[in-house]
């Protein structure tokens, strides 16, 4: 089945700078690859996600990147402000499901420092 | 719009007692999922539901069970509970299988 690393578990970043979170996966066939943030207490919210047809995508200050050769797509954070400390996750999965729909990496405490 | 409503928020069990958590979306997705969350672990798929009248065993799926109500409910019961089990219970749902989940809030259960 699929697996996904991500580094680092714990990035800690002064306001206003930018904050990059990287993910490798192992199967070639996936192809969606969504970000999540989950704040304390509260589940997983998507953030962005990106298709394996497109290799850049972004949404005011965040931008998700792939990379299909090497198996790796990161998440970046420009202009960083208080309320973007949480945990983020990555995940992939192939189209049509694999038998596990999603497999998510094991998350990310991103720390913005005042 | 309330998305995924899970119940309860909080349970604390026995060794041995059994209950069972709810999950309802009301997004009319096809595809609902139950993860469960440990420190340093992530989110582990334990069964997935890929549309109504159909369930399967995810990645850890020992010491559960699930029942796909209708398209709206997917519930997961602990049989026995083991300490073991102590973790926040998270259930999500998709319009497709593998596409864009919503999330609950989560169940934090704690198994003594």
């Amino acid at each position: 089945g699929e697996n996904v690393e991500q580094h680092p578990s714990t990035l800690s970043v002064q306001e206003g700078d930018s904050a990059v979170i990287k993910c490798t996966y192992s199967d070639s066939a996936s192809n969606y690859f969504p970000w999540y943030k989950q704040e304390l207490g509260k589940g997983p919210q998507l953030i962005i996600d990106i298709r394996s047809n497109v290799g850049e995508k972004k949404d005011q200050r965040i931008a998700v990147t792939l990379n299909k050769t090497a198996k790796h797509f990161s998440l970046h954070i420009t202009e960083t402000q208080p309320e973007d400390s949480a945990v983020y996750f990555c995940a992939a999965s192939r189209s049509g499901g694999g038998a596990d729909g999603l497999t998510f990496g094991k998350g990310t405490h991103l720390i913005i420092q005042p | 719009n309330a998305g995924v409503t899970q119940t309860p928020k909080f349970q604390v069990l026995k060794t041995g007692q059994s209950m069972t958590l709810q999950c309802a979306q009301d997004m009319n997705h096809n595809s609902m999922y139950w993860y469960r969350q440990d420190p340093g672990m992530g989110l582990r798929l334990i069964y997935y539901s890929a549309s109504e009248g159909t369930t399967d065993k995810g990645e850890v799926p020992n010491g559960y069970n699930v029942s796909r109500l209708n398209k709206r409910e997917f519930s997961l019961r602990l049989e026995s509970a083991a300490p073991s089990q102590t973790s926040v219970y998270f259930c999500a749902s998709s319009e497709h299988r593998g596409y864009g989940y919503t999330f609950g809030s989560g169940t934090r259960l704690t198994v003594v």
